[in-house]
């Protein structure tokens, strides 16, 4: 009874490195998404999946790429990490991309960069 | 533009008292749905409830009840007797027809209940 998987919890990168947060579900999940959460500001979107092979951009995408070649992952990677990527990002799912749909979230990835 | 706001930073209160949340929201579609989720101090977000714009019925569930008002576009959470485990942030989040199942957040209420 998995449900969202995020991995890891916890990272710190340099400046310039770069890395990818991984996301699984094993929900059989259509719509797959990232969040990234600051503080005073909620959670954004970052990217956005409504099935395998497609994807789209969200509210604050730069600097962030995503693939979604399985329905079960949804990876995030970055590509050349900066302080204001330091974050606590979120991955969810949800059966299908309609917006009454409940979203699952992972237990998130606190990410530092230095 | 779609805007969710949540004035209250944050909100103490001593245990059993009741304690409202407030969201106030914006959208263009005439077709939405809000929601509210916990984010307990160990960090993960937890889904209390989900209600379209086409059902102004007021919720109750246990000592959670929610008041939907198109009128003054307001989703308010209330608490009944709360308790030291409701110590939380609560965040208020609006998706809408238009745009797949992708959320707009609040920017959430910290909630310190006092024992």
């Amino acid at each position: 009874n998995a449900g969202v998987t995020q991995t890891p919890k916890f990272q710190v990168l340099k400046t310039g490195q770069s890395m990818t947060l991984q996301c699984a579900q094993d929900m059989n999940h259509e719509y797959m998404s990232w969040y990234r959460q600051d503080p005073g500001m909620g959670l954004r979107l970052i990217h956005y999946s409504v099935g395998a092979g497609i994807t789209d951009q969200g509210e604050v995408p730069n600097g962030y790429n995503v693939s979604r070649s399985t329905t079960e992952d949804f990876p995030l990677r970055l590509l050349s990490a900066a302080p204001s990527q330091t974050s606590v990002y979120f991955c969810a799912s949800s059966y299908d991309p309609n917006p009454n749909t409940e979203a699952f979230f992972g237990q998130g990835t606190r990410l530092t960069v230095v | 533009a779609q805007k969710v706001t949540q004035a209250q930073t944050e909100i103490s209160v001593v245990e059993k008292e009741d304690v409202t949340l407030d969201c106030v929201y914006e959208t263009r579609d005439t077709t939405y749905y809000l929601f509210w989720y916990k984010q307990p101090p160990s960090g993960e977000l937890v889904f209390l409830i989900r209600r379209n714009s086409f059902d102004e019925q007021n919720e109750i569930s246990g000592r959670y009840s929610w008041n939907f008002q198109k009128s003054t576009s307001s989703f308010n959470f209330t608490i009944t007797a709360s308790q030291v485990v409701d110590s939380a942030v609560y965040f208020c989040a609006l998706s809408e027809r238009t745009g797949a199942n992708n959320l707009f957040f609040g920017t959430g209420t910290r909630l310190t209940v006092i024992p």
